[in-house]
């Protein structure tokens, strides 16, 4: 069974459109993560929540708007898609959110996102 | 400067080889550090932690030096599957967020 699932997995879009990105896991982990990681391959924070409750916003542009309806989804919306915006977003949860120093996250398998 | 920094890469070794990755991070605030790897367009993989006192697992050691701000891989008898992008990873105390570097991609010949 997968543990953090992401749909879809291949999003094309032309600029100045809207999508969404959908992130689920069943490990029962109390917080979640988006990550953006760009063509040269940096994996970057975007945003956290902790059961259902946003805690980190690493300066993303407000286009960007994260959605958790519980704790074990974290869905990502993005407005007005730009040409820059094209990477691959990474999902990730983990248990306790950091509290425990090795609390490990566990990644999602990706949605790689083209703006034409 | 950036937060993380690590070796550029690619490193390319014959399989059997030793090979060796450094990590250093800027915020002496880091509290916890772990290795990742990344295969080609797959999501990030918890290698391992990295315990002050250094830690290994198999064939793969690695170490810590706080007063250096500097992290070490070792990987010893390399595999062709262990060809991969290696990522050093620190977490700041008080935050859940995890600050990768860049990573460095080793590549492993027969």
């Amino acid at each position: 069974d997968t543990a953090v699932s992401q749909t879809p997995k291949y999003l094309v879009t032309q600029m100045g459109n809207d999508k969404s990105i959908k992130c689920e896991q069943n490990l029962g982990h109390d917080t979640m993560y988006w990550y953006k990681q760009d063509s040269k391959k940096f994996l970057k924070i975007m945003f956290s929540y902790n059961n259902k409750e946003l805690i980190i916003n690493e300066t993303v542009p407000n286009r960007f708007s994260p959605k958790s309806p519980d704790k074990a989804h974290l869905n990502l919306h993005i407005n007005s898609l730009e040409l820059g915006d094209s990477a691959v977003y990474f999902c990730a949860s983990s248990l306790l959110g950091g509290k425990a120093g090795t609390d490990t996250q566990y990644f999602g398998p990706g949605t790689r996102l083209t703006v034409l | 400067r950036k937060e993380v920094e690590q070796d550029p890469g690619p490193f390319n070794v014959p399989e059997g080889a030793t090979v060796a990755f450094n990590c250093t991070y800027s915020n002496s605030a880091s509290q916890s550090f772990f290795w990742y790897r990344q295969d080609c367009r797959k999501e990030p993989k918890l290698l391992m932690s990295v315990y002050s006192s250094g830690n290994e697992d198999g064939r793969f050691t690695a170490q810590l030096n706080r007063a250096s701000q500097y992290i070490s891989l070792l990987i010893r008898d390399s595999k062709l599957s262990d060809s991969a992008t290696y990522l050093c990873v620190v977490r700041y105390s008080g935050y859940s967020t995890l600050t990768f570097g860049k990573g460095t991609m080793l590549l492993v010949s027969p």
